[in-house]
């Protein structure tokens, strides 16, 4: 079965320091994994994917992610945190369905950043 | 193009009653999504449409939800005989489908509540 886990509910970050939200995952096959985050009463507002080719990819808002198959990690990282990052950010895989190619996404849990000034 | 849109924001209502919500899509989009997600979870799959085929349902979904795509446009939502643990934010998403296996977009949400 494909899931996602994220390990940490909350992530505290100063602002200006580099930040670090951890994702894993469990798929067969190659995995398409994606990051989004959700503001209060919001929507998920869709950061980045990772589908084939370099291992680092760059997203929306300065954020990065870095896909490690051998960990199979897709943590989502920022060089300097703002205080307006400050959100509930969900990993996502998508998972397999009718037909084995397009599946519908599966989420984890959520972490939520809070970066203070 | 306006993203996806959902109606109503917010609803409130009594257990036992239906309710029905509304999923305008991005226009190019063949494909719709709709997931469930309470507090503290992340959003969970319910359903999805390519074009007016519902092509698959979880688990999650029990035979009070009913999910359509007429035309293969907007999507509907409808809760029969409400409960409490329906209580949720249901989200709506669509992507263009095809090979290219890209990201979904979300609406807003529309947020229940069942007193």
């Amino acid at each position: 079965a494909q899931s996602v886990a994220q390990p940490e509910d909350q992530v505290n970050v100063a602002e200006g320091n580099p930040l670090t939200v951890k994702c894993t995952y469990s798929v067969s096959g190659n995995p398409y994994l994606f990051w989004y985050v959700q503001y209060p009463n919001r929507g998920l507002q869709f950061l980045l994917k990772y589908i084939t080719g370099d291992n680092l990819v760059k997203g929306s808002y300065g954020f990065e992610a870095e896909f490690n198959k051998s960990q199979t990690s897709f943590h989502l990282k920022k060089p300097s945190a703002l205080v307006s990052d400050s959100a509930l950010y969900f990993c996502a895989v998508r998972g397999l369905n009718y037909g084995g190619s397009q599946g519908n996404l599966i989420f984890g849990k959520g972490t939520k950043l809070s970066v203070k000034p | 193009d306006t993203g996806v849109s959902q109606d109503p924001r917010h609803k409130i209502t009594k257990r036992g009653q239906n309710v029905t919500f509304r999923c305008d899509p991005i226009s190019e989009h063949n494909r719709l999504y709709w997931y469930r997600q309470t507090l503290g979870q992340g959003p969970e799959f319910l359903t999805y449409f390519q074009n007016e085929a519902q092509l698959e349902k979880s688990r999650l979904l029990s035979d009070r939800f009913s999910a359509e795509r007429p035309k293969g446009s907007f999507s509907t939502l409808e809760i029969q005989r409400t409960e409490q643990g329906d209580s949720a934010m249901y989200l709506c998403a669509s992507s263009p489908g095809g090979v290219r296996n890209t990201e979904a977009f979300f609406g807003q949400g529309t947020r229940l509540t069942v007193v």
